[in-house]
């Protein structure tokens, strides 16, 4: 079946540094969506991409969809303590109309 | 417009027992779709409704199942439930597809089974 894996699980920053999570398929995706999680909240909605190669920014974040539409990047550039949660992808498949979410990268700013 | 509700907030049950949680999506939101998280598995999708129909489902026992009404407000039901159910069950809405459109989540409910 479908496997969604997000590396790194866990990411300790310096404030001010960048932070990069990696989402990998193992089938050619139809799209993908971004989430992220706060501590004790829930999964918000940052972005879809669709197109193959796809380059989105939403200020100091950046999401790339690959040209194979197999992985997909969130780079976020000098961090800041309001980044601090849980970056989820959600991945759709081509062959299934199943949403599969990765396992998760959190990210920790230390001041 | 109001966000995704979801009731109750925390619910402690025992072993063998059964559980209803409630969803109530944003206005006009056609979808609804479950999710269970946990540390361990992350967030596992259960099933979607749209328009009444449950229209996609996951890798869950039978035990686990759903229901929409026609006002697009969603229930979710486990019964027999077991100490693995333990977790923090999310529900999400979206316009149409949850596949393919944005998802709005809930706060969700916390579940402890003892």
């Amino acid at each position: 079946g479908q496997q969604v894996m997000q590396i790194p699980q866990y990411q300790h920053v310096q404030e001010g540094e960048d932070f990069t999570t990696y989402c990998n398929s193992s089938t050619t995706l139809s799209n993908i969506q971004w989430y992220k999680q706060r501590p004790g909240g829930h999964p918000v909605f940052l972005i879809q991409l669709v197109k193959s190669g796809e380059v989105k920014k939403q200020k100091r974040l950046t999401f790339q969809f690959g040209e194979a539409k197999k992985n997909s990047s969130l780079h976020i550039t000098a961090t800041q303590t309001t980044d601090v949660g849980t970056y989820f992808c959600a991945a759709l498949s081509y062959n299934t109309d199943k949403l599969i979410f990765g396992t998760g990268t959190r990210l920790q700013v230390f001041p | 417009k109001a966000g995704v509700t979801q009731t109750p907030r925390y619910l402690i049950k025992t072993r063998g027992q059964q559980v209803t949680l409630s969803c109530s999506p944003i206005s006009g939101h056609r979808s609804v779709s479950w999710y269970q998280q946990t540390p361990g598995q992350g967030l596992q999708f259960l099933f979607e409704y749209f328009s009444e129909t449950q229209r996609n489902k996951g890798n869950f026992p039978g035990r686990f199942s759903g229901r929409q009404f026609s006002n697009s407000r969603s229930e979710m039901n486990v019964s027999t439930l077991e100490l693995g159910d333990s977790a923090l069950y999310l529900c999400a809405s979206s316009l149409e597809s949850y596949s393919y459109n944005e998802q709005f989540f809930g706060p969700g409910t916390r579940l402890t089974v003892l």
